[in-house]
């Protein structure tokens, strides 16, 4: 089985700031990794996924993230946020291939100041 | 292209009611799923249907919990009785496969009191 954890629960920072959203994730065979945002009353949207390849992956929205298979973490990163950032953030891993179900995390609430 | 349609978006019932929702996926999507996301939790997987048959409900309490999908389109939910823990937010979600990427509707938020 898989599973994710996301080491903070709520992400405070300035607008214009750079941010880190950290994720963890645990599995035995290979995986795809995923980020999804959520904005208040919406559903999931899907920032980035990695599938295979570059490890460094570009999103939505000016957001990129990083795959580390040796430390297990998949972080979420934007050099410069916007007050409308201000969301829910989810990672997620399932296994790569075939038809499975993803496992999400519990998720981390960045919060942007002006 | 229009997305995952659900309702209604909010509904508050009492404990031992019953309440059902709906969820239309995106057009030409096989696969679809129905989350439950719990307060400070992520989505958690209650039902898949690939067309109209089911692929995992192994998550679906289905002693309360009913999902069908009729004609491999639209789909309910259904709680009956409903009890204080299944308040949540239930997402729908459909992709085109069950390995492609899942697009998610806004929800439906439960309140039981």
């Amino acid at each position: 089985a898989q599973s994710v954890t996301q080491l903070d629960s709520q992400v405070p920072v300035f607008e214009e700031a750079p941010v880190e959203l950290r994720c963890n994730y645990s599995s035995s065979v290979s995986v795809y990794l995923f980020w999804y945002v959520q904005y208040p009353n919406q559903g999931l949207q899907l920032l980035l996924k990695y599938l295979s390849g570059s490890t460094l992956v570009k999103g939505i929205n000016g957001f990129e993230a990083e795959f580390n298979k040796s430390q297990t973490s998949f972080h979420l990163r934007k050099p410069s946020v916007h007050i409308s950032d201000t969301a829910e953030y989810f990672c997620a891993v399932r296994k790569s291939g075939g038809s499975y179900i993803p496992t999400f995390g519990r998720g981390t609430s960045l919060i942007v100041h002006p | 292209e229009a997305g995952v349609a659900q309702s209604p978006r909010y509904k508050i019932i009492e404990k031992r009611q019953s309440v059902a929702f709906w969820c239309n996926p995106i057009s030409g999507h096989a696969t679809l799923y129905w989350y439950q996301q719990i307060l400070g939790q992520g989505p958690k997987l209650l039902i898949q249907f690939q067309n109209n048959g089911v692929v995992d409900d192994s998550q679906l309490p289905k002693d309360r919990f009913s999902a069908e999908r009729l004609k491999g389109v639209d789909s309910t939910l259904k709680i009956q009785p409903a009890k204080l823990e299944d308040s949540a937010v239930y997402l729908c979600a459909s992709s085109l496969g069950g390995e492609e990427t899942q697009y998610f509707g806004p929800g439906t938020r439960l309140l039981v009191l």
